[in-house]
């Protein structure tokens, strides 16, 4: 079936650290979101990026979408210890319409 | 700000039984969504509803998964004869596709089926 692929599954960095992960899909995704969830919690959505190539910040985090729309990536400059949480990426597969495929998840935690 | 509200936090059932697990979508919002997490692992896509139907679901949602929004409010999963392997995190989101795709996820119930 249609995949998205995460990595890495587990980060552990020491505060202050810059954190990425990677977002892979083997077919073309028509956008792919961000989200995050903290230990016990929810997902939370963080961004969305559409065009190919585009580049977002939010504060620390650049998020990334590849030229051929299948990959993508989020950066963490200086985390912090309320950047710990899993970061799952999510993308709309063009040929499957409103699906929305998750990827496996990177789960971070900082050490302060 | 308005949020996704989801009933019960945590429901236990025996192997057999029926639950339905609730769940008050953005009042605003068109799409409706059930995800499940399986502890530790990814989220899945179930199942997508917008203008009373079904518009998308996975292979997971077979014939004991149903869904119903039986009022102006509510976005209802109901499991017929769980299984063990059921027992999961379940996720209601919903979302306003005049925007954008942005879901917003509700709190989860937690499903044990022993």
């Amino acid at each position: 079936g249609q995949q998205v692929m995460q990595i890495p599954q587990y980060q552990h960095v020491q505060e202050g650290e810059d954190f990425t992960t990677y977002c892979n899909s083997s077919t073309t995704l028509s956008n792919i979101q961000w989200y995050k969830q903290r230990p016990g919690g929810h997902p939370v959505f963080l961004i969305q990026l559409v065009k190919s190539g585009e580049v977002k910040k939010q504060k620390r985090l650049t998020f990334q979408f590849g030229e051929a729309k299948k990959n993508s990536s989020l950066h963490i400059t200086a985390t912090q210890t309320t950047d710990v949480g899993t970061y799952f990426c999510a993308g709309y597969i063009m040929e499957y319409g409103n699906k929305l495929v998750f990827g496996a998840g990177t789960i971070l935690r900082v050490k302060s | 700000e308005p949020e996704v509200t989801q009933t019960p936090s945590h429901q236990v059932t025996q192997m057999g039984q029926e639950v339905i697990l609730r769940c008050v979508p953005i009042s605003n919002h068109l799409y409706f969504y059930w995800y499940r997490q399986i502890l530790g692992q990814k989220v899945e896509f179930l199942v997508s509803f917008y203008n009373n139907e079904i518009s998308e679901k996975s292979e997971i949602f077979d014939d004991q998964f149903s869904v119903e929004r039986p009022d102006g409010s509510n976005f209802t999963l109901k499991i017929r004869s769980t299984k063990l392997e059921d027992s999961a995190m379940y996720f209601c989101a919903s979302s306003d596709r005049v925007n954008s795709y942005e879901q917003y996820f509700g709190p989860g119930t937690r499903l044990t089926v022993t």
